[in-house]
């Protein structure tokens, strides 16, 4: 079962890019790696993923080096609405149980 | 077009009530979960479904129970509420099982047990 470990919290400034690396060493071969963004109030929302190398979106680039051994998500230019928790998850077809649940997340709070 | 709809979207309860939550998902989804988030602790997996049919326990069932009436429907029911399980409840759904097969939230019930 892939463990990850990603900060407890971030500040940033608008407009600044903001990158949030999430460590998973034990990350299996068939495991994915995801990422979920959670505003106050609301429920978490998935905003990207990827296997390796680079993905992109209208939202984050997600970065994955050659070994999966980390990730990072890179948010170009935050503005205030960017302020929420961002999740870290891994896992893959036979991930189990593991799949189902959120470690504590990091909180990104964008200040003016 | 409204993915994952809870109801109520408030609720007080005096200890001892009952009550059911409801959740809907219209995007024919197999899989389907309940979720508490209290303060500091994240979101934690009360019970999930896989497909119509089954349910099964997550990290925190004590004192709940669940119903999977069909494939849109997923209620979550507290028999004898107590204090403890005031938090912010969210259902979720997706396509295959598990949070990496993109999950759709609801935007969550807000219970109080007074």
């Amino acid at each position: 079962l892939a463990k990850t470990t990603q900060p407890i919290s971030m500040d940033s400034y608008e407009g600044q890019e903001v990158n949030i690396t999430c460590s998973h060493n034990n990350i299996a071969t068939n495991d994915y790696i995801t990422w979920y963004q959670q505003f106050p109030s609301q429920g978490p929302r998935f905003i990207i993923q990827g296997y390796k190398t680079k993905v992109t979106n209208e939202v984050a680039s997600l970065f994955i080096p050659a070994d999966r051994k980390s990730s990072t998500l890179s948010l170009p230019r935050v503005s205030l609405s960017d302020t929420a928790v961002y999740y870290c998850l891994v896992g893959g077809p036979n991930s189990g149980y593991s799949t189902l649940t959120f470690g504590k997340g990091t909180m990104l709070l964008v200040s003016p | 077009n409204a993915g994952v709809t809870q109801t109520p979207k408030f609720q007080v309860l005096k200890t001892g009530q009952s009550m059911t939550l409801q959740c809907a998902q219209d995007m024919n989804h197999n899989s389907m979960y309940w979720y508490r988030q209290d303060p500091g602790m994240g979101l934690r997996l009360i019970y999930y479904s896989a497909s119509e049919g089954t349910t099964d326990k997550g990290e925190v069932p004590n004192g709940y129970n669940v119903s999977r009436l069909n494939k849109r429907e997923f209620s979550l029911r507290l028999e004898s509420a107590a204090p403890s399980q005031t938090s912010v409840y969210f259902c979720a759904s997706s396509e295959g099982m598990g949070l990496n097969t993109e999950a759709f939230f609801g935007q969550g019930t807000r219970l109080t047990v007074v």
